[in-house]
């Protein structure tokens, strides 16, 4: 079983307000990933990071931010929610001989957002 | 044209059937491919990971890559109840991030 945490699994909040959904891994993983999962769709990736103080956008633009501090926390921000980021969010993991490019990513049960 | 495309069914089969699960794709780059099993209100976990042509089997599992067609398949024999889930495909030409399908969901029914 892998070894990442995300909190909260669920939350419902209104708009406007600001939000952090944390992420955590005890695999001394080097890469880590944010996707946004809607249902029927496909997995997007908004953000990744290599490393620390490292970080990237991904496919789908998205008005959240990342930051990489320390290597086992990769927490993903709204400044202002809004009902388009009603979501599920999944967090992931991967080593750095492997990873993202060649598909071993090890991932969270997800944060699972609705703003009203 | 999306780079990968998957039939999100969802597909009811009976316990012990042949499951057949496939997704085309249109990037000759991608060499890296795999499938994800994810269970309700769960994140996506690995189930199969082939590099480049041919087949790949691990139990009831098999995986094939058609590399001349853009053609992959996941089959699952002998289905189970716990079988049932969403099979996500996903690949990677190795230079940049996975590319999902939209996954397909699968019923088993005992």
């Amino acid at each position: 079983e892998a070894d990442i945490y995300q909190t909260p699994r669920y939350l419902v909040i209104g708009t406007g307000k600001k939000i952090t959904l944390e992420c955590s891994q005890t695999m001394g993983h080097d890469k880590m990933y944010w996707y946004q999962q809607d249902p029927g769709m496909e997995l997007h990736l908004i953000h990744y990071s290599y490393g620390v103080n490292s970080t990237e956008k991904g496919d789908l633009s998205s008005e959240s931010t990342v930051s990489r501090i320390r290597t086992e926390h990769f927490p993903l921000t709204l400044e202002s929610a809004r009902p388009s980021h009603t979501s599920q969010y999944l967090c992931a993991s991967s080593e750095r001989s492997k990873g993202a490019n060649t598909g071993e990513l090890f991932f969270g049960e997800g944060s699972r957002l609705t703003v009203l | 044209q999306k780079e990968v495309e998957q039939d999100p069914g969802p597909l009811s089969v009976p316990e012990g059937a042949i499951v057949s699960l496939n997704c085309t794709y249109s990037n000759s780059a991608f060499q890296y491919f795999m499938w994800y099993r994810q269970y309700s209100r769960k994140g996506p976990e690995l189930l199969m990971y082939t590099y480049s042509s041919g087949n790949k089997e691990d139990g009831r599992f098999t995986a094939q890559v058609d590399k001349s067609s853009k053609y992959i398949s996941l089959f699952i024999r002998d289905s189970q109840p716990s079988d049932s889930a969403t099979y996500l495909c996903a690949m990677s030409s190795g230079n940049t991030p996975l590319v999902f399908g939209k996954g397909t969901r699968l019923s088993v029914i005992a």
